[in-house]
């Protein structure tokens, strides 16, 4: 089976401070996503990558960057967290080839920035 | 433009019962794939089933089937002898073409399942 995780489930940080989201996938796979998720509006795609330093942007990237120095780990990057980024963020990797291919996801991380 | 519809912010069903959890997506990809997932009060996001633009038969996994209307753009979850470990939210996805790299999601349904 494949395996995403979430570095944390549940991170408290603090305005203005800097945050990393860590997402770790076992399956080699290709690409890899990360999603904040809020009440009513679903999950919006912050960034996604399709290749080790390769970086796309989603719908919704201000205020964030992410990194991939390696195939298998996917960071998210707050650079001076904001109480509005308080949201649940879900990491979720894929094969490139085939769309019958699903999307696997981490556990997702609940951050809250006081 | 939303790509995916899904109409119904909650449902409720009994014990047992079956309900159909309803999703009309908008693509002009004549290749796509359309998946369902569920996602628990803890968070984590599972994998249901799949549905390919050119699969001649309605997809099945266990309890859950989807009625796929190619016409009409709709992917309908259809959960059988519902359980109460069913309730949960359910998303809807669609992924285009073959070689596509995103996937857009619908805002979701959340089921409640009474006992």
């Amino acid at each position: 089976d494949v395996k995403v995780t979430q570095s944390s489930r549940y991170l408290v940080k603090r305005t203005g401070e800097k945050v990393f989201l860590e997402c770790v996938q076992d399956m080699d796979h290709e690409n890899m996503f990360w999603y904040r998720q809020d009440p009513g509006l679903g999950l919006r795609l912050i960034y996604f990558s399709y290749d080790v330093k390769m970086k796309e942007k989603g719908d919704i990237p201000e205020g964030y960057s992410v990194s991939r120095e390696k195939k298998e780990r996917f960071s998210l990057i707050l650079e001076s967290a904001s109480t509005n980024q308080t949201s649940m963020y879900l990491c979720a990797s894929s094969i490139t080839q085939g769309s019958n291919q699903p999307q696997h996801f981490g556990d997702g991380t609940r951050l809250s920035i006081l | 433009a939303q790509k995916i519809t899904q109409t119904q912010p909650g449902m409720f069903v009994q014990e047992k019962e079956a309900v159909t959890l309803d999703c009309t997506y908008d693509t002009s990809d004549p290749s796509y794939g359309l998946f369902w997932y569920k996602q628990p009060s803890s968070g984590e996001m599972i994998f249901l089933i799949y549905q390919g633009s050119y699969d001649q038969q309605n997809a099945t996994e266990g309890r859950y089937s989807l009625n796929f209307q190619k016409a009409r753009k709709s992917a309908n979850l259809v959960i059988s002898a519902s359980q109460l470990g069913d309730s949960a939210m359910y998303f809807c996805a669609m992924r285009e073409g073959g070689y596509g790299q995103n996937f857009v999601f619908g805002p979701g349904t959340r089921l409640s399942v009474l006992p």
